[in-house]
C-alpha cells in the first residue's frame, strides 16, 4: 500500500514569491493534515481537516498561508507571498480518524527554502 | 507556558534499555498519548500510543500513570538503528483540542 506521497520534495524560491505543496495521503484516511517542521524542532500543526472541512485552522497564517482539500482526498498548501522566515519542512500526515486516536502516517515532506 | 517537556538528548549503548519521559500537563482526557520516532530528511514514523497504565508492543513499551500527566517510553535493548529523535505528542484540554508535538530527544546510541 502506498503510503502518503507528497511533492515536490524540494522547492527553493525568492522572498515574495508564491509556493504550492502537494499531498495525497492513504486511500481511505479522512483526516489530513499540515504541519511545519523547523530544524531541531517537533513539527507544528498548521490545519487538519476532516474529509473537505478544516477542523483547526488556528495555527495557519492567514493572510500568506491558504490551503485546500477538494473532494476530501488530495491537498494543496499554498504560500503567498513567502517570506524568508518560511524556510523549513513542509510534513503532510494522514490518518484514519478513530475516536481519540492519534496514529499518523507522514509524507517524506517538502523542503522549503527562501532566498 | 510549556505544553510539553522532554530530554533535548540522551545517549546510551547498545544492548541497554532507553526511557524517555515526556511531562505534559492539561491534556485533554479522551486522547490517547502518543509517540513518534523521526529519522533525517524523513517525516515521523509512529511507534505507540496509549491512554492510561501500561501499553506494550512490538518495538517498545509505553507507561502512563493514572494523573496522565507525563509518559514514558520504553525501548528495550535498543541497537544503532534506533538512534533517532523521539517525540510525544498529546492533545491539549480546551475547546481547542489542539495537537501539541513535543521538542523532541535526540537518542544516540553508542556501540
Amino acid at each position: 500500500e502506498a503510503g502518503v506521497v507528497q511533492s515536490p520534495r524540494y522547492k527553493i524560491i525568492e522572498k515574495k514569491q508564491p509556493v504550492a505543496f502537494w499531498c495525497n495521503p492513504i486511500s481511505g484516511h479522512n483526516t489530513l493534515y499540515w504541519y511545519l517542521q523547523n530544524l531541531g524542532q517537533g513539527p507544528e500543526l498548521l490545519i487538519r481537516y476532516e474529509n473537505e472541512e478544516a477542523v483547526d485552522d488556528s495555527q495557519l497564517p492567514k493572510d500568506r498561508f491558504s490551503a485546500e482539500r477538494l473532494k476530501g482526498v488530495d491537498s494543496t498548501l499554498k504560500i503567498q507571498p513567502a517570506e524568508l522566515g518560511d524556510s523549513a519542512v513542509y510534513l503532510c500526515a494522514s490518518s484514519s480518524g478513530l475516536a481519540g486516536s492519534n496514529e499518523q502516517f507522514f509524507g517524506p515532506g517538502t523542503r522549503l527554502t527562501v532566498l | 507556558l510549556a505544553k510539553t517537556t522532554q530530554p533535548i538528548s540522551m545517549d546510551s549503548y547498545e544492548g541497554q534499555e532507553v526511557n524517555i519521559t515526556c511531562s505534559h500537563n492539561n491534556i485533554a482526557t479522551n486522547d490517547y498519548i502518543t509517540w513518534y520516532q523521526q529519522f533525517p530528511s524523513q517525516g515521523p514514523r509512529f511507534i505507540i500510543q496509549g491512554y492510561k497504565t501500561k501499553v506494550t508492543n512490538e518495538v517498545a513499551s509505553l507507561f502512563i500513570p493514572a494523573d496522565r500527566k507525563s509518559s514514558t517510553l520504553s525501548l528495550p535493548r535498543v541497537s544503532l538503528s534506533d538512534t533517532a529523535v523521539y517525540y510525544c505528542l498529546v492533545v491539549l484540554s480546551g475547546n481547542t483540542g489542539k495537537l501539541i508535538f513535543g521538542q523532541g530527544t535526540t537518542l544516540q546510541v553508542k556501540p
